[in-house]
């Protein structure tokens, strides 16, 4: 039982590249979220999905993309990356509305160069 | 507008001491509360709840206070260990419509424990 994997764990991409930051999760948990985490800033929300099949904006989604591929796989894509994305990315899934614990992935390190 | 606020960047505590995080809210909508602990290079880990309807919930060495009219809550660690050393994140639950709920998060506390 692995909890939430993502990958990659650290990345490197000029501005203007894009990039696919993947996530899974393997408790049948039905909402899943991304969050970035910048020094001093906490964690803030990219966007979520509620359940499969939907995705909503969450505090800084700007920028950024999602696919909720199925109900295991939540994906955040960057179609042009820029210096201010440069963060660490966590993914996290919980069971059913989200009001209970969410679990964590371990990150992905981003440097936008 | 920070709606969780987390004031102290830094706690330093000597071990066997007690750890007290404090966090401070501003919407009187968030009716669940969560602490995470986060270790460098690792996502963060959920340590302990409480919900609106509570005032305590204590949970081994740990255990989270609820003040709802000053808008508070505090995290104690009793006694403190050198591996309780981490960033503490307090989080609120806000209904964000459709049946689903969204985190959040203060900006955290670094916690030293000395030994």
């Amino acid at each position: 039982n692995a909890g939430v994997t993502q990958t990659p764990k650290f990345q490197v991409l000029k501005t203007g590249q894009s990039m696919t930051l993947q996530c899974a999760q393997d408790m049948n948990h039905n909402s899943m979220y991304w969050y970035r985490q910048d020094p001093g800033m906490g964690l803030r929300l990219i966007y979520y999905s509620a359940s499969e099949g939907t995705t909503d904006k969450g505090e800084v989604p700007n920028g950024y993309n999602v696919s909720r591929l199925n109900k295991r796989e939540f994906s955040l894509r960057l179609e042009s990356a820029a210096p201010s994305q440069t963060s660490v990315y966590f993914c996290a899934s919980s069971p059913l509305t989200g009001r209970e614990t969410q679990y964590f992935g371990p990150g992905t390190r981003l440097l936008v160069l | 507008d920070q709606q969780v606020k987390q004031n102290s960047p830094s706690l330093s505590v000597q071990e066997g001491r007690i750890s007290i995080l404090n966090c401070d809210y501003t919407n009187s909508m968030f009716d669940y509360f969560l602490w995470y602990k986060k270790y460098p290079a690792e996502g963060p880990t959920f340590l302990i709840s409480i919900s609106s309807i509570k005032d305590k919930n204590e949970d081994g060495r740990f255990t989270v206070f609820l003040n709802k009219s000053a808008k508070h809550l505090s995290l104690h660690i009793v006694p403190s260990q050198p591996g309780d050393s981490a960033v503490y994140f307090c989080a609120a639950s806000g209904y964000s419509g459709a049946g689903s709920y969204q985190l959040t998060f203060g900006k955290g506390t670094k916690l030293s424990v000395i030994p």
